[in-house]
């Protein structure tokens, strides 16, 4: 089955650039790598995904080695409203289901 | 811009009875998920839903659980007889796209149960 390894908690300051590391080994070969972002009481919320090398959007950009066992999350410049839960979410190798990272815990501090 | 919606937004009941909770997907969406997050854990899988059955379930949605797309907008999950562990945030998720972790999941505002 497909295990994914999130550090537990982070933090940061204002302006700073954050790196987020998710491991996860056994996932679908075919399938992409998604990070949410959770803030308290309310339903995750898509940030970025992708498949291989880098992806960058508005909000994030997402770097996967070519092997696939970790991605990294960059966030440039982060603000106070940072502040959230961010999770890896894979889908499983063999059984093809969701798996989600235990999440990490940002804290952007002023 | 389009949101899923579940309602209630907190239920309260008592151990062995029965639940419903609901979720309006986005209208054009075609995949509908339910996930479950036990307060300060992280986000389960529970199940996910596609043309009208279930495509996929994870070891948590056993006989207890059930789904249903009673109509063309409304997205139902149900726990039979509640146990005080089934206390947690479900959240509803769909997707206009599925098969995987892939595609962009949009998720409700979750509906806090309480078991007593």
């Amino acid at each position: 089955l497909a295990k994914t390894t999130q550090p537990i908690s982070m933090d940061s300051y204002e302006g700073q650039e954050v790196n987020i590391t998710c491991s996860h080994n056994n996932i679908a070969t075919n399938d992409y790598i998604t990070w949410y972002q959770q803030f308290p009481s309310q339903g995750p919320r898509f940030i970025i995904q992708g498949y291989k090398t880098k992806v960058t959007n508005e909000v994030a950009s997402l770097f996967i080695p070519a092997d696939r066992k970790s991605s990294t999350l960059s966030l440039p410049r982060v603000s106070l409203s940072d502040t959230a839960v961010y999770y890896c979410l894979v889908g499983d190798g063999s059984n093809y289901q969701l798996i989600w990272g235990a999440g990490t815990k940002l804290i952007i501090k002023p | 811009e389009p949101e899923v919606t579940q309602t209630p937004s907190h239920q309260v009941t008592q151990m062995g009875q029965e639940v419903i909770l609901r979720c309006v997907p986005i209208s054009n969406h075609l995949y509908f998920y339910w996930y479950r997050q036990i307060l300060g854990q992280k986000v389960e899988f529970l199940v996910s839903f596609y043309n009208n059955e279930i495509s996929e379930k994870s070891e948590i949605f056993d006989d207890q659980f059930s789904v249903e797309r009673p109509d063309g907008s409304n997205f139902t999950l149900k726990i039979r007889s509640t146990k005080l562990e089934d206390s947690a945030m479900y959240f509803c998720a769909s997707s206009n796209i599925g098969g995987g972790s892939s595609y962009e999941q949009y998720f409700g505002p979750g509906t806090r149960l309480t078991v007593t």
